[in-house]
């Protein structure tokens, strides 16, 4: 069974650091490309990054290229997001999100979530 | 960069048939799929590749995509399709993603 399950959000003040974590049992984890997708209290879905299966290739958004850093680590099954220089925009609900690999490129599985909240 | 546009709400009648819209430039030569999402919970794939279901997903939801308009149908519509739905495409090697439209079933 396919499992997503984030974890590391928290309370943090603004220019402070945090890392987010994804283990990711239950199915091949190093064949698929990994996202970070968040959402703010009451908006909508924004990606953030974007990591391919071996971790030689990674995206970001504008917003937050240059602060935060997206990894993987296939012996242990799990995704990171390093997030430094914090804005209180930053604050949002940040999912770990599995990307099809069947030859089309949904976004298949999503984990729960975990909370960032950028205090000022 | 690229832009989609929802309608921030739509309401439709237990039991009738619910659209929901999403518009971008020449979005009918991109796949597009389409997210579901009940209060409290993480998104959910409900359609992909324009009109295909995910297992487990009611043959009630069904999808279209041409020219400038991408199209979510839920038919039979029920109280517990009352959710926010997001459309999603790639762009040049970069997720977009709709504003979301909220469906209340009346």
């Amino acid at each position: 069974e396919v499992q997503l399950v984030e974890s590391g959000g928290g309370l943090v003040e603004r220019g402070g650091s945090l890392r987010l974590s994804c283990a990711a049992p239950g199915f091949t984890f190093s064949v698929y490309w990994m996202h970070w997708v968040r959402q703010a209290p009451g908006k909508g879905l924004v990606w953030v990054s974007s990591i391919n299966g071996d971790g030689s290739s990674t995206r970001y958004a504008d917003s937050v290229e240059g602060r935060f850093t997206i990894s993987r680590d296939n012996a242990k099954n799990s995704l990171h997001l390093q997030m430094n220089s914090l804005r209180v925009e930053d604050t949002a609900v940040y999912y770990c999100v599995r990307q099809d690999n069947s030859g089309w490129d949904e976004f298949d599985f999503w984990g729960q979530g975990t909370l960032v909240t950028v205090s000022s | 960069s690229y832009e989609l546009t929802q309608p921030l709400s739509v309401s439709v009648a237990l039991g009738q048939t619910a659209t929901i819209t999403c518009a971008g430039n020449n979005i009918g030569r991109k796949d597009v799929h389409w997210y579901q999402q009940k209060p409290g919970q993480a998104p959910i794939l409900v359609i992909y590749r324009d009109s295909d279901r995910p297992s487990g997903i009611p043959e009630r939801f069904s999808g279209s995509n041409s020219w400038n308009t991408a199209t979510l149908v839920i038919s039979s519509a029920q109280a517990g399709d009352e959710a926010d739905y997001y459309c999603h495409v790639w762009d040049t090697n970069t997720v977009v993603f709709g504003g979301g439209t909220k469906l209340t079933v009346l």
